[in-house]
């Protein structure tokens, strides 16, 4: 059962323009939703989180939107980058239980 | 510099054979998470521990073991019952009971593959 959906597993995008990964999830009982970053061979490191209380939070370029009624968030990076390319999970945790993850999304931002 | 160490990084293992992933952190974190993932499935959890001498099952856990005897350290065991072991294998931690705005801090993984 998976509670947390990643639909898109690819997305690609022109450097400098707005990249929208996109998450969906089931258990209503989630309060703090992530999103990490991973390269290949490597960890998972966090970019931004938020929490239902929310729903927006921004940092720099990447802003997360939670729309609770639709049980829906979405990370947006602007303007895009190369560097940006990655893997991208979104997660969600409920009551500070354990984590669950989405399948992923990678993101390939063309020069 | 803190932070969670896994290794080996590559791992390769004959069929019929038990093998152990260590993960060790220095950041005082009282719970330990494993995951494993598999190319379009996200990462899926096998074991937590909260607190040392204390650890359970997570999604996945069939064909796993793993012991927590000190804080510091929570080693996952791929036993020969696990059917499909090869994957990219992910340790994590978490400090204390209280929400980290950064979640979990991740190790670099090791990718186990089964010859």
């Amino acid at each position: 059962d998976q509670q947390v959906k990643q639909n898109s597993p690819s997305l690609s995008v022109q450097e400098g323009r707005i990249s929208i990964l996109n998450c969906d999830y089931t258990n209503s009982m989630f309060d703090y939703f992530l999103w990490y970053k991973k390269y290949p061979a490597e960890g998972p490191t966090f970019l931004i989180s938020i929490s239902s209380i929310k729903d927006k939070n921004e940092d720099g370029r990447f802003t997360v939107f939670l729309n609770k009624s639709a049980k829906h968030l979405s990370l947006h990076i602007v303007p895009s980058q190369p560097g940006d390319s990655a893997v991208y999970f979104c997660a969600a945790s409920a009551n500070n239980n354990d984590m669950r993850f989405g399948a992923g999304t990678r993101l390939t931002v063309k020069p | 510099d803190g932070g969670i160490t896994q290794s080996p990084k590559y791992l390769f293992r004959k069929e019929g054979q038990n093998v152990t992933l260590s993960c060790e952190q220095n950041l005082n974190h009282d719970a330990m998470y494993w995951y494993r993932q598999d190319p379009g499935q996200g990462l899926r959890l096998i074991y937590y521990s909260q607190i040392v001498n204390d650890f359970q099952k997570g999604d996945i856990a069939e064909g796993y073991s793993v012991s927590r005897e000190k804080k510091e350290s929570f080693p996952l065991t791929v036993t020969s019952a696990q059917k499909n072991p090869t994957a990219f294998y992910l340790c994590a931690s978490r400090e204390g009971s209280q929400y980290s705005v950064y979640g979990y801090t991740f190790g670099s993984g090791t990718r186990l593959t089964v010859v």
